[in-house]
């Protein structure tokens, strides 16, 4: 079956950078575009950034945009986000997410299926 | 940049339907997802596109869509459809998506 399963939270200090990954099994990897969205304590969903399915596209909310970068790997079947000059804002549950298959971004029916159980990254001092 | 709004908090009674909604400008051109988070757990789509369920959501979910807002009912609530709901488009400008605020449903 499909799993999305994340790694690499912490606490960090603000100012500190953080890498982490989402390593993924029970699908063809390379054919699908991922997601990063996060959710603060006790808040709502937030969309982090999206990478297509090969890397050419990449698209950041603005309040990570110059901080923040996706990639992957798709011989490892693994998508990262490596996080700098990170802010007691940044602090949240970060969920890794994988667009439904057949989609395409810039149809209008464009959206995630899976996600994975996410991983908490504290910033704090 | 555009938004998503929804209801904070909406409740049901056991067994009735209710109507969950989500305004923004990019669904005017845009379809909404839905999904469902209880506590502790990651988000579940439950609805997709025009009105599509993935396998293993009960028919009681539905969805719509009208001008600038998109609408998830769900017909004769379960004690187990107690959750969050999040609904989620990409927005005008094409290159972001974007979440509502979320709604948190009680069903009495």
């Amino acid at each position: 079956q499909v799993q999305l399963v994340e790694s690499g939270g912490g606490v960090v200090q603000p100012g500190m950078s953080l890498r982490l990954s989402c390593a993924t099994s029970g699908f063809s990897f390379s054919n699908y575009g991922m997601h990063w969205v996060r959710q603060a304590p006790g808040k709502g969903l937030d969309w982090v950034a999206v990478i297509w399915y090969d890397g050419t596209n990449k698209y950041y909310a603005d309040s990570v945009k110059g901080r923040f970068i996706i990639s992957r790997d798709n011989s490892k079947n693994t998508l990262y986000l490596q996080m700098s000059s990170l802010r007691a804002e940044d602090t949240a549950v970060y969920y890794c997410a994988r667009e439904r298959p057949g989609v395409r971004w810039e149809l209008p029916d464009y959206g995630m299926d899976v996600w994975g159980q996410g991983t908490t990254v504290t910033v704090s001092s | 940049s555009s938004e998503l709004t929804q209801d904070p908090a909406v409740s049901v009674a056991l067994g009735q339907t209710v109507r969950i909604t989500c305004q923004g400008d990019s669904l005017r051109s845009n379809y909404a997802s839905w999904f469902q988070q209880k506590p502790g757990q990651a988000p579940v789509l439950v609805i997709y596109g025009k009105n599509n369920r993935p396998s293993g959501i009960p028919d009681r979910f539905s969805g719509s869509s009208s001008g600038n807002t998109a609408s998830l009912t769900i017909t004769g609530a379960q004690a187990e459809d107690e959750a969050d709901y999040y609904c989620n488009s990409r927005d005008s400008s094409g290159d972001h998506l974007l979440f509502g605020g979320g709604t948190k449903l009680t069903v009495l």
